[in-house]
């Protein structure tokens, strides 16, 4: 079974800067898929970036790139430029990429980390 | 909003009563998710329908029971829950693309549920 550890449940940051949220995950698979969502407050999960394991490039989405580490099996989220609007929990989540059935579509999420961005 | 919507926003219900939560996505996908959001702990997988068809029962109790008419609307039917069944359930969807691929999940607002 696979698990997603988020050592940090909660960080703050000051508007501008730049913060970087850790990921780690147990798994014996080679392929799969990692993710960091975000939930603002009282509003809709939503995707921040996406990592296909296979790719050995981090993916950045904007201000959003990842730190990708396979051997270690980290999968760490940086904010640069942190705005207002970034205050949220994010979740990070693991999924695996399989031939079958069923527990391919399974995300197996993190506690999340509640991220406070300050003005 | 990400194109999945979810009904009630907001559900208290006793603990002898039957309410339905309803999932809609206007996104095209084949799959359909439920999960549970409780305080302190990670999101819980519950359900999965693909092409309609449920392919994954999380050990959910009885007492949740799920359904899926089409690829398009999934709901949540509880009866007789109890107040540790209070939590936030998002529902959520992706396009399958075959048994090896599957694409990003996207969800629904949630329905916040208090039991008494």
């Amino acid at each position: 079974a696979q698990t997603v550890t988020q050592s940090q449940p909660e960080m703050s940051v000051q508007e501008a800067e730049t913060v970087t949220l850790s990921c780690t995950y147990d798994t014996s698979e080679s392929n799969y898929y990692l993710f960091w969502y975000k939930q603002p407050p009282s509003r809709q999960m939503i995707l921040v970036i996406r990592q296909e394991a296979y790719k050995q490039q981090n993916a950045t989405e904007n201000r959003f790139s990842v730190n990708f580490q396979k051997a270690a099996k980290s999968f760490s989220l940086k904010i640069s430029d942190s705005q207002l609007g970034d205050t949220a929990m994010y979740f990070c989540a693991f999924m695996k990429h399989g031939d079958s059935g069923g527990s391919n579509y399974k995300l197996t999420f993190g506690k999340g980390t509640l991220l406070t961005v300050n003005p | 909003e990400t194109g999945v919507t979810q009904t009630p926003r907001h559900l208290v219900m006793g603990m002898t009563n039957k309410k339905s939560l309803k999932c809609e996505q206007h996104l095209g996908h084949n799959a359909m998710y439920w999960y549970k959001q409780s305080a302190k702990k990670p999101l819980e997988l519950m359900f999965v329908y693909n092409f309609k068809e449920q392919t994954e029962n999380n050990s959910v109790p009885s007492r949740f029971s799920p359904e899926c008419p089409n690829s398009s609307h999934l709901f949540l039917h509880l009866h007789t829950l109890q107040p540790e069944d209070s939590a936030l359930y998002l529902c959520a969807s992706s396009q399958v693309i075959g048994l090896a691929d599957q694409e990003t999940q996207y969800f629904g607002p949630g329905t916040r549920l208090l039991v008494l």
